[in-house]
């Protein structure tokens, strides 16, 4: 089973816009994090923001923020104010830290697209 | 250095031939990641350092595919025997341990095309 799922392959937002990026996990992990990063077509992967599963308050980071809705398994990036700059493949992704390694697993990403 | 440097940025090499790609990580990171990226999915976990030993493996896809970190800095991921289907973006990342919150910093990868 995917641990991190997707759904919205690519999505296009008008300039000044908010836009909701979608992503569901599956973990029976107590404790883990979530993080999403950002991929410009240059292709370095930027960290935007993260959120604890023990976290009370949702996750904000200037004009990101962080949906969490733990019971339904879901973390939802919000960007406000979009600008033409915010164009680029979104990936969600989580640790486990119960499990072994530690490791980031990441969705398949979103790609998104700003109109001026 | 300020960031994690991975070379070389692109390699095109021949189905069959033996390839070495480099990253070297932010100073005093500890931890030290291996993901592959092809085109148009998600980063897929592939080997983790913890200092100078894998801590894990479980992503290398089969035995053709080693990496090792003999001084707990720089990493190199090599390749035996390349097929088609290696072709891919191999990113590295680092961070300051491998636990909870510490947040990985990627490097811009190297795109690897084997012909």
């Amino acid at each position: 089973a995917q641990k991190i799922t997707q759904t919205q392959p690519g999505m296009f937002v008008q300039e000044k816009e908010a836009v909701t990026l979608d992503c569901t996990y599956d973990t029976s992990d107590p404790s883990y994090g979530l993080f999403w990063y950002k991929q410009p077509s240059s292709g370095e992967m930027i960290f935007l923001i993260y959120q604890g599963s023990y976290d009370q308050q949702n996750a904000t980071e200037g004009r990101y923020s962080l949906n969490f809705q733990k019971a339904r398994k879901s973390a939802n990036l919000v960007i406000s104010a979009s600008q033409l700059g915010d164009s680029a493949m979104y990936f969600c992704a989580m640790r486990e830290f119960k499990a072994a390694g530690n490791k980031l697993t990441f969705g398949g990403g979103t790609r998104v697209l700003v109109k001026p | 250095g300020a960031g994690v440097s991975q070379t070389p940025s692109n390699k095109v090499t021949e189905k069959g031939k033996y390839v070495e790609l480099r990253c070297d990580p932010i100073s005093g990171h500890t931890a030290l990641y291996w993901y592959r990226q092809s085109l148009g999915q998600g980063p897929e976990f592939l080997i983790y350092f913890q200092g100078t030993g894998a801590a894990d493996d479980s992503g290398l896809p089969n035995d053709r595919f080693f990496a090792v970190r003999p001084e707990g800095s720089v990493s190199t991921l090599k390749i035996q025997r390349t097929e088609r289907g290696d072709s891919a973006v191999y990113l590295c990342a680092s961070s300051t341990d491998s636990s909870g919150a510490n947040v990985l910093t990627f490097g811009a990868g190297s795109r690897l095309t084997v012909l």
